[in-house]
């Protein structure tokens, strides 16, 4: 069975830092892309990051650039998500997701997620 | 900034036939930009449904099906399921980066 399970989250001051997890099991974790999604209070998704099988290649939504980090253990089977400067716009529900998944079919290629956590909230606030 | 559109809110009656959609404000989706549409309800976590266009997950009810419709993808519930009330959501990529429409709320009534 496919596990995703995230902690870390909290309540931290503006400003402030934290440091998200996310523990797979039940996939050969290093064989896949991983991602970060956020979902503000009563808000939509936002795709945050997304980090590359061997942790070569990484991507941000531009609001995070330089302030949040992805990154992965192999040898662990976990992803992490570095906050820092943390604003009150960052308060969310943060999933990890297996994704987005690459692979080339017979009529082109094909990309999908699948797999999510159930989440952990951070909330950003004095 | 790219913007990728949903319709807010529909209301389809059981049994009933429904199509959402999803528009980039770049333009045409087309297969290029993979597509994905997510079920999520509430206090619960996203679910893949469907990927690149039109491909069905092992768990996806085969009632759900995605289409390339006027320059938007498409998720059409062909027989809605009391049980499809949710709040659905495309993802479009852009290159390196990965774009979540606003969302659709899926009333059964």
């Amino acid at each position: 069975e496919v596990q995703l399970v995230e902690s870390g989250g909290g309540l931290v001051q503006p400003g402030g830092s934290l440091r998200l997890s996310c523990a797979a099991s039940g996939i050969t974790f290093s064989r896949f892309w991983m991602s970060w999604v956020r979902q503000a209070p009563g808000k939509g998704l936002e795709w945050v990051a997304n980090i590359k099988e061997d942790g070569s290649e990484t991507s941000y939504v531009d609001s995070v650039k330089g302030r949040f980090t992805i990154f992965r253990d192999n040898a662990k089977n976990s992803l992490y998500l570095q906050m820092n400067s943390l604003k009150a716009e960052d308060t969310a529900v943060y999933y990890c997701a297996r994704g987005p998944t690459y692979y080339y079919g017979g009529s082109g290629y094909y990309s999908y997620f699948d797999y999510w956590g159930q989440g952990t909230l951070v909330t950003v606030s004095s | 900034q790219t913007v990728v559109t949903q319709e807010p809110s529909l209301t389809v009656s059981p049994g009933g036939t429904v199509t959402l959609t999803c528009a980039s404000s770049t333009g045409a989706v087309t297969s290029g930009y993979y597509p994905n549409w997510f079920q999520q309800k509430p206090g619960q976590a996203p679910r893949a449904l469907i990927y690149s266009t039109n491909n069905k997950h092992s768990w996806t009810p085969a009632r759900f099906s995605g289409s390339l419709l006027g320059g938007k993808a498409a998720l059409t519930l062909s027989g809605v399921q009391p049980e499809d009330e949710a709040e659905y959501y495309c993802l479009v990529y852009y290159g390196g980066a990965l774009v979540f429409g606003g969302g659709t709320k899926l009333t059964v009534l």
